[in-house]
C-alpha cells in the first residue's frame, strides 16, 4: 500500500476563526489529491480536486473562497476552511492516487481524516 | 460512473467468511470495480479491485460474475476489527486525473460479531 498523512487528527476553534488541514503522500508523489467532507451518518462527499502547480477544482455548491486549497508539491496539499462556523463542523479526508506505469494499478489512498468542530 | 447497490447491513460470525454483494448491473466496458472499507472515524482504507477476473489479495477475495453485473468482496475469516462500513465502487481506471475521484454511496455496515 501507500501512506497518505493528514493532520491535525482533530481541531476545535471558535467561529470566525481559519483553519488549515494538511494531507502528504509520505511515500509516493501525487499529481492529484482529493478533498471530501462527511457529516454524521453520511457518506462522504468529494468537495473539490486538488491539482499540483494549477487551481482547485470545486464540486457544484462547494465555496472555493471558503475553502482554500493549496497543492504546492507533489506531496503536500492543503485545505483552509476560512472564517469557520458550526456548520462547517466536519469530518474532512484528503486522498492522494498514486501513479503506475499501469494504469490498471491506479489507486487511491486516503488520509485517516480531521475532525473539524467549530464552537 | 455506474451506480452500484448494496445492502445496507449485514451480520458476520467471527471466524466466518464474511460475503458482501454489490449490484452494478450498468457497469460499462472500461469500468473496474473497487472495494474500500471506512472503520469507524477513520478515512477509507482500499481493499480490492478488479475488472472481470476474480482478485485475491492479503485482505480478500474479489468474485465478479461473468457478466461484469454483480461482484461479491469475501473477507475469508473475518474479525472483530472487520466491522466497517464497506463501498463498493465502479468507475473507470485513470492516470489519477481529475477523473479519479470516488463517487461512494452509503455502503454495507458489516459487524463482525463474537
Amino acid at each position: 500500500g501507500a501512506v497518505v498523512s493528514q493532520h491535525p487528527s482533530r481541531v476545535i476553534c471558535k467561529s470566525g476563526t481559519s483553519v488549515k488541514i494538511e494531507c502528504r503522500s509520505l511515500d509516493f508523489q501525487a499529481t492529484t489529491m482529493f478533498w471530501y467532507r462527511q457529516f454524521p451518518k453520511q457518506s462522504l462527499m468529494l468537495m473539490a480536486t486538488s491539482n499540483e502547480g494549477s487551481k482547485a477544482t470545486y464540486e457544484q455548491g462547494v465555496e472555493k473562497d471558503k475553502f482554500l486549497i493549496n497543492h504546492a508539491s507533489l506531496t503536500l496539499s492543503t485545505l483552509t476552511v476560512t472564517s469557520a462556523h458550526p456548520e462547517d463542523s466536519s469530518f474532512y479526508i484528503c486522498s492522494a492516487s498514486k501513479q503506475v506505469t499501469r494504469v490498471t494499478k491506479n489507486i487511491q489512498y486516503f488520509g485517516a481524516g480531521t475532525r473539524l468542530s467549530v464552537l | 460512473d455506474a451506480k452500484t447497490t448494496q445492502p445496507t447491513s449485514m451480520d458476520c460470525a467471527e471466524g466466518r467468511a464474511a460475503n458482501l454483494p454489490c449490484n452494478h448491473s450498468t457497469i460499462s466496458g472500461n469500468e473496474y470495480v473497487y472495494w474500500y472499507r471506512q472503520i469507524h472515524s477513520q478515512g477509507p482504507q482500499y481493499i480490492i479491485h478488479g475488472l472481470k477476473n476474480n482478485e485475491t489479495n492479503e485482505m480478500a477475495s474479489l468474485i465478479i460474475t461473468e457478466d461484469r453485473k454483480s461482484s461479491t468482496l469475501i473477507l475469508p475469516h473475518a474479525t472483530l476489527r472487520d466491522t466497517a462500513v464497506y463501498y463498493c465502487i465502479v468507475r473507470v481506471a485513470d492516470y489519477g486525473g481529475s477523473q479519479g475521484n470516488l463517487i461512494f454511496g452509503k455502503g454495507t455496515k458489516l459487524s463482525v460479531k463474537p
